[in-house]
């Protein structure tokens, strides 16, 4: 079982959605996570950090439920250019091993 | 700011062949990692040094090695390259183990 599970999609939504992704993680000692976003053969591209209060950053906003051990991506008023994979990524200090999530496909359509 | 700059950026090598993959980061980073990403299969670690003078293994290092010749440059090397190595390859930095890592962009192999 990988350790960061995210539901791959496609998540197929008009213009103007709002459109949530979760990812769980199983490792307890996970400290921190991020969002990156990965378009089409390139290279993955950090998104946001994610911290236990919560996070916004335009339209984008990131949440940590440490209880129930999984974070949170919320991306409001989508646009066509959010097309994109979005992977989460946990690491616990000291591992230097990230866990990446496979990743989750956001189509935006008009 | 260049980041992480990764040569070449597409590669056809041959089976057997030999080739080694050049990252080079500018941000003074101490971590530095090889990724290989093959479709349906996210990215993998292959190899990472944590900081300048070590290096270990990921979870497919098999059929790599890695040279980390100063704490700006991080090589992969195939020695004996196989069609199962056909794959796109990332290079990627961080400031420590709990910052995020910053991506090159990749080198796309295809070995015959």
């Amino acid at each position: 079982r990988k350790e960061v599970e995210q539901d791959p999609g496609p998540f197929n939504v008009p213009e103007g959605a709002t459109v949530a992704f979760n990812c769980t993680y199983s490792n307890s000692a996970s400290q921190s996570f991020f969002w990156y976003r990965q378009d089409c053969r390139k290279e993955p591209k950090l998104l946001m950090s994610v911290y236990s209060s919560g996070n916004e950053d335009g339209r984008f906003t990131a949440q940590l439920n440490r209880a129930s051990q999984y974070i949170s991506l919320l991306i409001r008023d989508s646009k066509l250019s959010d097309s994109a994979t979005y992977l989460c990524v946990a690491l616990s200090g000291g591992s230097y091993i990230p866990t990446f999530g496979r990743g989750t496909s956001l189509i935006v359509h008009p | 700011n260049a980041g992480v700059t990764q040569t070449p950026k597409f590669q056809v090598l041959k089976t057997g062949q030999s080739m080694t993959l050049q990252c080079a980061q500018d941000m003074n980073h101490n971590s530095m990692y090889w990724y290989r990403q093959d479709p349906g299969m996210g990215l993998r670690l292959i190899y990472y040094s944590a900081s300048e003078g070590t290096t270990d293994k990921g979870e497919v290092p098999n059929g790599y090695n890695v040279s980390r010749l100063n704490k700006r440059e991080f090589s992969l090397r195939l020695e004996s390259a196989a069609p199962s190595q056909t794959s796109v390859y990332f290079c990627a930095s961080s400031e420590s183990d709990r910052q995020p890592q910053h991506f090159g962009d990749g080198t796309r192999l295809s070995i015959l």
